[in-house]
């Protein structure tokens, strides 16, 4: 399975909304019904933010959330905050208890 | 609560073989499907290795298949990574990660494996 492609960089303003895409190849097939968020502050674990393209864990804030459309899953974060700034993973069930990993997107906070 | 610890990460020479060990409590470990995700100083994520819950299904990356292997003890609650021919670019931070059959919920603090002469 190779990686889902995800943008290198995003940024927005304390209060406005981003989208972070995350495409897999068009030449995989089976399930990209299981797409998963993770949230990554410099030398911490990745925290689960989306799971099953648009669930939200308990304690992540409704700010967070997810949708799919063809190969392209995207995170969503309205009211962007500070604390928000970091990386952002996703990652897809690949069948047989594998998973890939997005490429990463580092979210700026201006 | 789900806890995984991680152990063995430590500086070895290229070449040289280390064995991580991540040790499981506060959930059913023997019906989980267990992973490790490592990396790289300023890198991604990538899977390195996974397991099925009895130890039939095993994966790897392509760049570790036939230097890591991945184990388990379901006696003990313990997966195991043993990694042999090290190469530089292994260098990563190696966490033990767990979940549901589609997602993972559950990750150690990660364990530093350095590889350098």
């Amino acid at each position: 399975q190779s990686a889902l492609t995800q943008p290198r960089s995003v940024s927005g303003s304390p209060g406005h909304s981003v989208t972070i895409s995350c495409t897999r190849p068009t030449t995989d097939v089976g399930s990209f019904d299981y797409v998963s968020w993770f949230q990554q502050h410099p030398g911490k674990v990745p925290k689960l933010m989306i799971y099953d393209v648009s669930k939200r864990p308990s304690g992540v804030p409704d700010r967070f959330s997810g949708s799919k459309t063809g190969n392209t899953a995207s995170l969503t974060i309205s009211g962007l905050q500070a604390e928000d700034e970091g990386s952002y993973y996703c990652c897809s069930y690949a069948g047989g208890f594998t998973f890939v990993f997005g490429t990463g997107t580092k979210l700026t906070v201006l | 609560e789900e806890q995984l610890v991680e152990s063995g990460g430590g500086l070895v020479q290229p070449g040289g073989s280390l064995r991580l060990s991540c040790s499981a409590s506060g959930f059913t470990f023997s019906v989980y499907g267990m992973h490790w995700v490592r990396q790289a100083p300023g890198k991604g994520l990538e899977v390195a290795a996974s397991i099925s819950p009895n130890s039939d299904i095993t994966d790897y990356l392509d760049s570790v298949r036939g230097r890591f292997t991945i184990s388990r003890d379901n006696s003990k609650n313990t997966v195991y990574l043993q990694m042999s021919s090290l190469r530089v670019e292994d260098t990563a931070v190696y966490f033990c990660v767990t979940g549901s059959a589609y997602y993972y919920a559950s990750w150690g603090q990660g364990t530093l494996v350095t590889v350098s002469s």
